[in-house]
């Protein structure tokens, strides 16, 4: 079974700068990618984007466009999520998760990471 | 962009009690839909892909059904587990939106 495990939880001040990321062993598969997925306090599920490990080919959300950037390192079997400064509004637990190309769903993921911004 | 709708946001039932719910995108998504459920302070576990196709390992209370724009969840005998968040996402073009959520209470 397909294991993905995130980076902790994390305090940032808003222009700050944050990469997270999530280990997994599927990421070398075919026809597997790996998405991220944004969950604000007491709201519900927003797809941020998509990213091809094997060729780091990347699809965003039109709302997160600009905001992050998606990356991975097939080497280690690690994707990552990056802001370059921080909003009070990125506050949200953040979920990595592979997305089955066969199945075209969101079938492992990850346990989450609290991102906190606050002055 | 396409937007996802689900009916009712919350609803109560009974252990026992059939349980639907509702999801409308605002284009055809012909069968690319799926649905999850999420337990609070948990990660997000597909039920079912392409609108009726069972997860491995969900249980067969859980069923999907519908095409096109309007597509179905039908928990039969709901069970304590099953509390918590369902969502739909279409997996036709990205981004791979979700609907707003239902959540379920059990009475």
């Amino acid at each position: 079974e397909v294991q993905l495990v995130q980076s902790g939880a994390e305090v940032r001040k808003p222009g700050e700068s944050l990469n997270i990321s999530c280990q997994g062993s599927a990421f070398s598969s075919p026809n597997y990618w790996v998405g991220w997925v944004r969950q604000m306090p007491g709201k519900g599920l927003e797809w941020i984007g998509i990213i091809y490990p094997s060729d780091s080919e990347t699809t965003y959300s039109p709302s997160f466009q600009g905001r992050v950037t998606i990356s991975a390192d097939k080497s280690i079997n690690t994707a990552y999520l990056h802001w370059s400064s921080l909003q009070a509004s990125d506050t949200a637990i953040y979920y990595c998760a592979t997305w089955s190309g066969t199945y075209r769903a969101f079938d492992y993921w990850g346990q989450g990471a609290l991102v906190t911004v606050s002055s | 962009d396409i937007q996802m709708t689900q009916s009712p946001s919350s609803l109560s039932a009974s252990v026992g009690d059939r349980v639907t719910i509702t999801c409308r995108a605002s284009q055809t998504i012909f069968t690319y839909l799926n649905w999850y459920h999420q337990i609070p302070g948990k990660p997000p576990k597909v039920l079912i892909y392409s609108a009726s196709h069972l997860e491995s390992g969900v249980p067969s209370r859980f069923s999907g059904s519908g095409s096109g724009t309007d597509f179905t969840l039908t928990i039969n005998s709901l069970q304590p587990a099953d509390f918590g968040t369902y969502y739909c996402q279409q997996s036709y073009t990205t981004p791979h939106s979700f609907g707003q959520g239902t959540k379920v209470d059990i009475k």
